[in-house]
């Protein structure tokens, strides 16, 4: 199975920073990465799909990058809206792997 | 618009069973792969099983393996989740999920999640 690992667990970050997380996965899944946000109580939602491709509805200001194992999301300019966690997913093969997760806070 | 709506959790003891149930709206269910995923109280997202389109295949995390099945009625618009040998650690938000495409390629619609308890 793919073991997907992200990096840092949590982040304290403040309004308009620049914010850059890592997904490592534990063998090459190609571009078959996905991140969503969820935010407390509520349902996680999709911003990236196969790596960089940003999902209808979803910020500008949210990007992502990589290939093969490493892979980022990045997000320009922090907005109070994104403090939330942020959890990558490879869909290269089953059994569909989460990373363990991204708490974003206000610092 | 799309919309997925679980239900069928609850407390439920050790040992026993629970069947999930999740209808789904707004789109052709018979032309998507459809997912469950749960949360832990506290916890992050753990992926529990896919289900093609058509039903003819079916993937399981090794967690639930075996006592987990994975199923749909396209006729009937909804997908399932039957739930045998529950333990603690299944207790978990359960969320019905939409992929993207036939199979798996991304899960773009989630459900808002019903809570399965597994307590004496």
């Amino acid at each position: 199975d793919i073991q997907m690992t992200q990096s840092p667990s949590s982040l304290s970050a403040s309004v308009g920073d620049r914010v850059t997380i890592t997904c490592r996965a534990s063998q090459s899944i190609s571009d078959y990465l996905n991140w969503y946000q969820q935010k407390p109580g509520k349902a996680p939602r999709l911003l990236i799909y196969t790596t960089s491709s940003l999902q209808s509805g979803a910020p500008s200001r949210f990007s992502g990058s990589g290939a093969g194992t490493d892979f980022t999301l990045t997000i320009s300019s922090l907005q109070p809206e994104d403090f939330a966690t942020y959890y990558c997913q490879h869909s290269y093969s089953a059994p569909l792997t989460f990373g363990q997760g991204t708490r974003l806070d206000i610092k | 618009q799309v919309q997925l709506v679980e239900s069928g959790g609850g407390v439920v003891q050790p040992g026993r069973s629970l069947r999930l149930s999740c209808a789904a709206s707004g789109f052709s269910l018979s032309r998507y792969g459809m997912h469950w995923v749960r949360q832990a109280p506290g916890k992050g997202l753990e992926w529990v099983a896919v289900i093609q389109y058509d039903g003819g295949s079916k993937f399981y995390a090794d967690s639930v393996k075996g006592r987990f099945t994975i199923s749909r009625d396209n006729s009937r618009n909804t997908l399932f989740l039957q739930m045998n040998s529950l333990r603690a650690e299944d207790t978990a938000v359960y969320y019905c999920a939409k992929d993207h495409g036939s199979g798996w390629t991304y899960i773009d619609y989630w459900g808002q999640g019903t809570l399965v308890t597994v307590s004496s």
